[in-house]
């Protein structure tokens, strides 16, 4: 069974708005991925946070994670049309070795 | 280098066929994975090799046959597929089999008839 659980499962916004996806997972983890896939292509890797982390940025990307609540959020502020994509949490267990597993995603569209 | 890539990126293949996907990647990563994605649904890892050697297999039936033959290379045999295994597959590789980023290749579109 999936890990983790996406919302919105799908959002859509004007350009400059920002986005915010969340994500809840089940199990204890090391760390939480977030991963972007543009129509049905390869998944890019965003940003890894660790479990001891409570927020973490890069670029126009904030991650936020909250282990007692089992809960990450991705924030992408002043959204481009090239941010179009499906985003995926993804949690790396503490038990699972190298398990990755993936959230249903969240289908993003920024209309211009 | 920081691609992994996948050959071929479209395969039609019958039931009775014998083909196999290729990923390549040259970062020096030494863990690589196969990954298998429905339409509209999110990647299931179906093996790990970590230091070329078969570490995880997600109790994926026996058509599909994994391979590493050296810490660039990784091979996707397939053999007396079904229908329902029409997907997208998507290889991956990370510096190590922890807790590092997966970096995917652009995946094969895989069609079974």
């Amino acid at each position: 069974s999936q890990q983790g659980e996406e919302d919105p499962q799908a959002l859509s916004i004007q350009e400059g708005e920002n986005a915010t996806m969340n994500c809840s997972y089940k199990t204890s983890i090391n760390n939480l991925q977030w991963y972007r896939q543009n129509s049905g292509r390869g998944l890019v890797h965003l940003i890894l946070i660790r479990s001891n982390e409570r927020e973490k940025h890069s670029g126009r990307l904030r991650v936020t994670l909250d282990t007692s609540k089992k809960s990450s959020s991705l924030l992408i502020t002043a959204s481009r049309a090239a941010d179009t994509a499906s985003y995926f949490c993804a949690t790396d267990r503490e038990t699972s070795g190298s398990r990755l597993t993936f959230g249903e995603g969240t289908q993003l569209t920024v209309n211009p | 280098d920081t691609e992994v890539t996948q050959t071929p990126k479209h395969l039609v293949m019958g039931m009775t066929n014998k083909k196999s996907l290729k990923c390549e990647q040259h970062m020096g990563h030494r863990a690589m994975y196969w990954y298998k994605q429905k339409a509209k649904k999110p990647p299931e890892l179906m093996f790990v090799y970590s230091y070329e050697k078969l570490s995880i297999n997600e109790s994926v039936p026996s058509r599909f046959s994994p391979e590493c033959p050296n810490s660039s290379l990784l091979n996707l045999h397939l053999h007396a597929l079904q229908p329902e295994d029409s997907a997208l597959y998507l290889c991956a590789s990370s510096q190590d089999s922890g807790r590092a980023a997966k970096y995917f290749g652009p995946g094969t579109r895989l069609t079974v008839t």
